[in-house]
């Protein structure tokens, strides 16, 4: 079964600081990855996704991720956060081709954006 | 669309109630699931649901039952509650026909049930 680890559990950044989020995953396979993010009070919604091509991903409000395969890995960056990304960010993966039609998701990094 | 709907968003229980978590979408969705949302562990699938009539266990099904006899409706059942599942619960659905036959992992989620086992 796969799993997905996120290394950091609560990040706290001053505004227009440099963000990085780790997150690795385990599976052989080929796999599809993702990064949620859950603003405070609110629901899950996509953040951005890698199925194939180019590694680096680029989603909404200007987040991007680099799927690394090498190191399974694949980090969500941002050069310049704002107040309003405070929030907490899953990263999930899925089984590209078979297994289980679900999403894995990993334990979540709080980030937390001081003016 | 309404999208996904959970009810009741809080409820407290007794250790050995019982009670149905309400799920339901409006998107003619086909893929259904439910997940449980702890501090610090991330989101655990319990149950989902490929279609009407069809459903299967997660990583965390223990305690829980489902069902769903329609597309639009998957409830979650609790039979005698313990304090152990005191969770916040997401409902999700995804079109899997815009995935072209793949889960492409877009899943709409609904605003999420906070039960409390006391």
């Amino acid at each position: 079964a796969q799993s997905v680890s996120q290394h950091n559990h609560h990040v706290i950044l001053s505004e227009a600081a440099s963000l990085e989020l780790g997150c690795n995953y385990s599976y052989g396979g080929t796999v599809n990855l993702f990064w949620y993010v859950q603003y405070p009070g609110q629901h899950l919604q996509l953040l951005l996704k890698y199925f194939s091509g180019d590694p680096l991903v680029k989603g909404i409000k200007g987040f991007e991720a680099e799927f690394i395969k090498s190191k399974f890995s694949f980090n969500l960056r941002k050069p310049s956060v704002q107040w309003s990304d405070t929030a907490e960010y899953f990263c999930a993966v899925i089984p590209g081709l078979t297994g289980r039609r679900a999403l894995t998701f990993g334990s979540g990094t709080r980030l937390q954006v001081q003016p | 669309n309404a999208g996904v709907t959970q009810t009741p968003k809080f409820r407290i229980l007794k250790i050995g109630q019982s009670m149905t978590l309400q799920c339901a979408q409006d998107m003619n969705h086909n893929y259904m699931y439910w997940y449980r949302q702890d501090p610090g562990m991330g989101l655990k699938l319990i149950y989902y649901s490929v279609g009407a009539g069809i459903t299967d266990k997660g990583e965390v099904p223990n305690g829980y039952n489902v069902s769903r006899s329609t597309t639009e409706y998957f409830p979650l059942r609790l039979e005698l509650a313990a304090p152990s599942q005191t969770s916040v619960y997401f409902c999700a659905s995804f079109d899997h026909s815009r995935g072209g036959g793949e889960n492409t992992g877009e899943l709409f989620f609904g605003e999420g049930s906070r039960l409390t086992v006391l």
